[in-house]
């Protein structure tokens, strides 16, 4: 079963304000991505991450690697309509007899912005 | 556009009959993979193939599924004796040497009737 815990597990802001999400584990991983899904869509790659402590932006995103590497967060800066929709993180683990490039993935974030 | 493609978009199907799915990975993309995504829920991983090698399956892929890269390039994925517990969105992802960033195509909607 999936081992990230993603919350919150959905949000209503008004446009431009900011917004912050977080994905937590009880798990070390070694890579967190940050998706965008729109219905009906497959996942749209945001950010990656790679190194514990690393922080990456992308435009208005920003998104951070914990430093004990269980968790990741990701900020939206001044929301916008077309922001709305659902955010995953996603994870590798390190290699432990299984696959490390599979990704887990958290249960997402609804996110809807209001005009 | 080079982008992940997958076919059908949208399958519909009685219960008990096979289907199977189709998925083209970015050019070059050695590995390919496979997730099932239900209703309110993240994608999870089903399987995964390095050129053609099939290196890992997960325990969600039961006897009923089967999945296939027999030249190391587009991948098919059947399922057998569909179930109406089979519905979901099935997405492929691929990504290329020692990088893990996938790149999604836009998935396979299927519904059993």
């Amino acid at each position: 079963g999936q081992q990230l815990n993603q919350s919150p597990q959905s949000m209503f802001i008004q446009e431009g304000e900011d917004v912050s999400m977080n994905c937590t584990s009880s798990s070390i991983f070694n890579t967190w991505l940050w998706y965008k899904q729109d219905p009906g869509e497959g996942p749209v790659l945001l950010i990656a991450l790679y190194k514990a402590g690393e922080l990456t932006s992308n435009g208005r995103l920003t998104a951070q690697f914990g430093i004990t590497r269980k968790d990741s967060f990701l900020n939206i800066s001044a929301s916008i309509p077309s922001d709305v929709g659902i955010y995953f993180c996603a994870g590798t683990r390190p290699y432990s007899g299984g696959s490390n490039y599979k990704l887990t993935f958290g249960k997402g974030t609804l996110l809807t912005v209001n005009p | 556009d080079t982008g992940v493609s997958q076919d059908p978009r949208h399958k519909i199907t009685k219960r008990g009959q096979n289907v199977t799915f189709r998925c083209d990975p970015i050019s070059e993309h050695n590995r390919l993979y496979w997730y099932r995504q239900t209703l309110g829920q993240g994608p999870e991983f089903l399987t995964y193939f390095q050129n053609e090698a099939q290196l890992e399956k997960s325990r969600l892929l039961s006897d009923r599924f089967s999945a296939e890269r027999p030249k190391g390039s587009f991948s098919t994925l059947e399922i057998q004796r569909t179930e109406q517990g089979d519905s979901a969105m099935y997405l492929c992802a691929s990504s290329a040497g020692w990088l893990k960033i996938q790149y999604f195509g836009a998935g396979t909607r299927l519904s059993v009737l």
